[in-house]
């Protein structure tokens, strides 16, 4: 079946614009995870969703970020005025249970840029 | 909190030779461990996870990991390394105690396999 899907898969973005990032989870799972990758770096917690709440943001480095699953399914992760250091990979990742035992699923990410 | 410690940020192994890849975990009750394997420009798939059943788990592609509470190690082993195994390497964690489903990751392992 199909997995975990990111767009875009490449973002280039001007210091201070905004930027809008999207996953598409595997259909029905109910756990959705949103997690940041430094080059060279592990992936780091920033979010998590358990169908459409928001149970856990407080790995958002800074107001500026924000993420929203509003139906439960479809997740965007919003990003205003980036920054250079904002530059990595956006990975999201679902699960189908919410048990902290359950396998996350992983999509291939979205790399950003900021110059 | 909890963290991981992966000792060794390059491991090089001829084709057929032994894989040893080492994770430490630090929390006062043993978490439930991953391995993960990211390929370039790839998201990051599960080879085994260890969930407090066998202390020897094995996963997929012939990797293992032995869960050693003694040691706080989960290190993720291969009797023969084939070329196909080169990629990122990354051990996971996730809290028992509070049900919170975020993985906590190493910094990785970058695996290289020469001929």
């Amino acid at each position: 079946g199909a997995g975990v899907s990111q767009s875009p898969r490449y973002k280039v973005a001007k210091r201070g614009q905004d930027v809008a990032l999207r996953c598409d989870p595997i259909s029905g799972h109910v756990s959705l995870f949103w997690y940041q990758q430094a080059l060279g770096q592990g992936p780091e917690f920033l979010t998590y969703f358990q169908n459409e709440a928001q149970l856990d943001k407080s790995g958002l480095p800074s107001d500026r970020f924000f993420a929203e699953r509003p139906e439960g399914s479809v997740s965007t992760l919003k990003i205003q005025r980036t920054q250079q250091e904002d530059s990595a990979v956006y990975l999201c990742a679902s699960s189908s249970g919410a048990g902290s035992w359950e396998t996350q699923y992983f999509g291939p990410g979205t790399r950003l840029l900021v110059l | 909190a909890q963290s991981v410690t992966q000792l060794g940020s390059h491991v090089s192994v001829s084709e057929g030779a032994l894989v040893l890849l080492r994770c430490n975990y630090s929390s006062s009750v043993p978490p439930y461990l991953f391995w993960y394997v990211q390929y370039p420009n790839q998201g990051l798939q599960l080879l085994l996870k260890y969930t407090s059943a066998a202390t020897l788990v094995k996963g997929i592609n012939g990797f293992e990991a032995e869960f050693k509470k003694s040691e706080t190690s989960f290190h993720l082993t291969k009797p023969s390394a084939h070329m196909s195994d080169a990629a990122e390497y990354f051990c996971a964690v996730s809290d028992r105690e509070t049900g919170f489903q975020k993985l906590v990751f190493g910094t990785g392992t970058r695996l290289l396999v020469s001929p």
